[in-house]
């Protein structure tokens, strides 16, 4: 079956620095990759949709210079969220797919924490 | 634009008892329906799937749901539920008849089976 892998599943990292999460199509070609963000105990908000070779869609409220997506193949997309402050702290998430009628498959996340 | 309603917050049953994990939705479009369940620390998991045809499906784990356009519902049932069932349980919605379109979840249900 489809296989997202997504890394590092954890990481915490000095306020102001940047820190760069993949995720990766293991066994599948995936054109629309989504990233989300999920708080303690609340549900997942997404944060934008990239396409390969094309600029990420953002969510209203979502700074795109902050968290930076890139998804330069149909295997890799990558979140860097810069210059981060303990408020980014959260659980990153992210799904990958072809499209909705095939399903998308979500990675098992990554815990970031700014201290 | 979508919206999901997960009336519960919190289940709490015995083992081997039945449960039902409620969700209702809001669209001007058709769409499609879905049911994730999420461990903790970890990523989401397809239970199972509305596109088209039959109203109810059966997904993984022994779990079922209805779709139910009158009352713009989908709920969650498992006739027996077991300890390893104890997990966050996501509704989620995507308008039909596109390629690629994002899915909205509602805020989810801790299904905690107790022995």
């Amino acid at each position: 079956g489809a296989v997202v892998s997504q890394h590092p599943s954890r990481v915490i990292c000095k306020s102001g620095t940047s820190v760069k999460i993949e995720c990766r199509s293991l066994d599948f070609q995936a054109t629309t990759m989504f990233w989300y963000r999920q708080f303690p105990k609340q549900s997942l908000m997404l944060m934008a949709t990239s396409n390969e070779g094309s600029k990420a869609t953002y969510e209203q409220g979502v700074e795109k210079d902050k968290f930076l997506i890139n998804h330069a193949s149909l295997t890799l997309s990558t979140l860097t969220v810069t210059s981060a402050h303990p408020e980014d702290s959260s659980f990153y998430i992210c799904s990958a797919g072809i499209n909705t009628n095939y399903g998308y498959t979500f990675g098992s996340g990554t815990r970031l924490t700014v201290v | 634009a979508q919206s999901v309603t997960q009336l519960d917050s919190q289940v709490p049953v015995f083992e081997e008892a039945p449960v039902e994990l409620r969700c209702n939705y809001s669209s001007s479009v058709s769409v499609y329906l879905f049911w994730y369940v999420q461990y903790p620390n970890q990523g989401l998991q397809l239970l199972l799937k509305y596109l088209s045809g039959s109203t109810l499906v059966k997904g993984i784990n022994g779990f079922e749901a209805e779709f139910n356009k009158s009352q713009t519902s989908f709920h969650l049932r498992k006739p027996s539920v077991h300890i390893s069932d104890t997990a966050e349980y996501f509704c989620a919605v995507s308008a039909s008849g596109g390629s690629n379109y994002k899915l909205t979840f509602g805020k989810g249900t801790l299904l905690t089976v107790n022995p």
